[in-house]
């Protein structure tokens, strides 16, 4: 299984909105709603942002949304904060009844 | 609250074999498929398998069926992922994450609680 596809780096300037795209294919993202964001920090372990496409968890901020068309995921962050810059993944739930990530989408705030 | 504990890092041979631990509380062990997930230095995230608690059923990442077992014990709500014939690519950090909905669903979908993450380290 290959990971999912996303951009090395995005960067954006406070207050500015910023998307991540994640690409698959029809057997991952294109073939079900488990698409999942996650923000890691340096050092730290991951935080789940958005479940199946859209869903934000409790306690997540509103400024995190989630979307999804064809075999294509995007995360986009709106508001950009000091706070945000870190490494973003995606993840897709797969046919295989296995998961795979993305390949990860460093994000920094100018 | 909920957490996750796991064991300590780890330093092993190549060629040997090691067993991380993750202990589970807070809620009711058996009804949350628990997920193994690693990451290399520098490196993304790498899913490596999962388990239902409860039935102890288990699926794995292709690249390492053959040499990843998980296993549960219930009366310690403890989870553990074991790996065999450890390389230089199996050094990481591995985390042990909980999923975000309740057995039975129709498919597990994403990691929601994590615990602190275990470094295995693979050294002659």
């Amino acid at each position: 299984q290959s990971a999912l596809t996303q951009p090395a780096s995005v960067s954006g300037s406070p207050g500015q909105s910023i998307t991540i795209s994640c690409t698959g294919t029809s057997s991952d993202i294109g073939g079900y709603n488990y698409v999942s964001w996650y923000q890691q920090h340096p050092g730290k372990a991951p935080k789940l942002l958005i479940s199946d496409v859209s869903s934000r968890p409790s306690g997540v901020s509103d400024r995190f949304s989630g979307s999804k068309s064809g075999n294509t995921a995007s995360l986009t962050i709106s508001g950009l904060q000091a706070e945000d810059e870190a490494c973003y993944y995606c993840s897709s739930y797969t046919n295989r009844i296995t998961f795979v990530f993305g390949t990860g989408t460093e994000v920094t705030v100018l | 609250q909920v957490q996750l504990v796991q064991s300590g890092a780890e330093v092993k041979q190549p060629g040997a074999s090691v067993k991380v631990s993750c202990k589970a509380s807070g809620y009711t062990f058996t009804t949350y498929y628990i997920h193994w997930v690693r990451q290399a230095p520098g490196q993304g995230l790498e899913w490596v398998g999962i388990i239902n608690p409860g039935a102890g059923t288990t699926f794995y990442a292709q690249k390492l069926q053959g040499r990843v077992t998980m296993t549960r014990d219930t009366s310690t709500t403890t989870v553990y992922m074991e790996l065999t014939g450890l390389n230089s690519e199996d050094a990481a950090v591995y985390y042990c994450a909980r999923d975000l909905r309740r057995i039975p669903a129709p498919a597990p979908g994403a990691f929601d609680i994590w615990g602190q993450g275990t470094r295995v380290t693979v050294s002659s």
